[in-house]
């Protein structure tokens, strides 16, 4: 079936560095685009959305940016920190039948 | 304060042993939805409802049952646990309408031996 997938499973960061985190999605039909982050012991926290009639949408210190192109997007965080270090999934909603897909998610390690 | 709350967070059992996990929400959203969350599979749906009462398979059922008798409860049901179960489980819930994100449970880690 489709789904949505993350290029890179662990990420390097080092603090104080901008991290970049990728994501390829391959359903057409998708138009509603979630970024999650998730901390050992915790369930997913939101962090970011972007609908499919736009192209870049910017929160503290986050940004999310949509390909629709070449069916990709990315998460993009500012001056990384250490409590930046997490589980990061992207997840598409197919808005026809209320479904969510995630990708297997990239851990981002935060180097002092 | 507005959260999914899940019961237990562990929970250790065996082959066959019938379990429940619970599931509620205080936001007063009509969409619920299950995820088992397992190593280089990510998440993966079980079952999700759209209301009170209507309740539909997602991508792994095969083993699960849920019920919807109330808007706030989303109880998972294992009746025959098996290994291949031992997993961590999210719930997860979101108001209809405007697409919006979900939000998430702790997790209960269920190890089945």
């Amino acid at each position: 079936g489709e789904s949505v997938g993350l290029h890179l499973p662990t990420l390097s960061v080092q603090e104080g560095d901008n991290s970049i985190i990728n994501c390829a999605y391959s359903n057409s039909a998708s138009d509603y685009f979630i970024w999650y982050k998730q901390e050992s012991g915790k369930g997913p926290q939101f962090i970011i959305d972007i609908r499919s009639n736009m192209d870049k949408r910017q929160g503290q210190r986050v940004t999310v940016l949509l390909n629709k192109t070449v069916k990709h997007l990315s998460l993009q965080i500012a001056a990384t920190q250490p409590g930046d270090s997490a589980v990061y999934f992207c997840a598409d909603l197919r808005s026809n039948d209320y479904k969510l897909s995630f990708g297997a998610g990239t851990t981002v390690t935060v180097r002092a | 304060e507005a959260q999914v709350t899940q019961n237990p967070r562990y929970l250790i059992t065996v082959t066959g042993k019938k379990l429940t996990v619970t599931c509620s929400q205080n936001m007063n959203h009509e969409y619920m939805s299950w995820y088992r969350q397992d190593p280089g599979l990510g998440l993966r749906q079980i079952y999700y409802s759209m209301n009170v009462e209507v309740t539909d398979k997602g991508d792994v059922p095969e083993g699960y049952k849920v019920s919807r008798k109330e808007k706030r409860n989303f109880p998972l049901i294992l009746e025959s646990p098996s290994p291949n179960q031992t997993s961590l489980y999210f719930c997860a819930s979101s108001p209809l309408g405007q697409p919006s994100p979900l939000h998430f449970g702790n997790g209960t880690r269920l190890t089945v031996t």
